[in-house]
């Protein structure tokens, strides 16, 4: 089993909707969880981050996290074109010095 | 405020050969990572300076590779001897507290031929 887990995708929606992106853990310690943008190419740019159960909003971005479950999620609303990138979850690990990726979700945003 | 600066973007180097990567650290970040990315895999970690301390260097593959960071600021990554499996994106990355999301390079993309 993979320390963090994601669907690689393609998660593909419409231009509008709201796309929804998650990801499962495994260590129980983990305490912190971020979640990267990355564009073909480009660098991993980040995007949100949680520390407690429950929901973070933040413009059109919406952090889940769920520590019973060991489960965040991502949800994007109003997706737009340009949001289609490969969406990286991050949790740390090992006090917090160092983060365990997942290896992304390709999402597409068509119009 | 200026990003976190990777330098080369790319080196094809032949197996055998010594690359050294750089990166310098957002000002004021006392907090700067190294992570790499192989084909098809996901982003590991390599090591954490605090400072110029190595506070946590468990992710190094092995001891063809070495990381210092002069003073606290700009980091080098050296490959010596570089072996094919080498290849991938190298990211630094830099915070300011231990704990808060990294803002990363653009990545040194090492080829290793």
């Amino acid at each position: 089993q993979k320390e963090v887990e994601q669907n690689s995708g393609p998660l593909s929606v419409p231009e509008g909707a709201i796309a929804s992106l998650n990801c499962t853990y495994s260590d129980r310690g983990s305490q912190s969880f971020f979640w990267y943008r990355q564009y073909s190419g480009k660098s991993p740019e980040l995007i949100m981050f949680i520390y407690s159960n429950g929901d973070k909003e933040d413009g059109r971005f919406t952090a889940q996290l769920n520590k019973a479950s060991q489960y965040v999620s991502l949800l994007i609303r109003d997706s737009q074109p340009s949001d289609s990138a490969t969406y990286l979850c991050a949790v740390s690990s090992g006090g917090y010095n160092k983060l365990i990726f997942g290896a992304g979700t390709r999402l597409a945003v068509h119009p | 405020e200026a990003g976190v600066t990777q330098f080369p973007s790319h080196s094809v180097i032949e197996k055998g050969q010594t690359v050294t990567l750089r990166c310098d650290p957002i000002s004021g970040h006392d907090n700067l990572y190294w992570y790499r990315r192989v084909m098809g895999k996901e982003i590991k970690f390599l090591l954490h300076f605090v400072k110029e301390s190595k506070q946590d260097e468990s992710g190094m593959p092995n001891n063809r590779f070495l990381a210092e960071r002069t003073g606290g600021t700009y980091s080098t990554l050296k490959v010596q001897p570089a072996e094919l499996e080498d290849s991938g994106v190298y990211f630094c990355a830099s915070s300011e507290q231990v704990g808060d999301g990294y803002t990363f390079g653009s990545g040194t993309r090492l080829t290793v031929v």
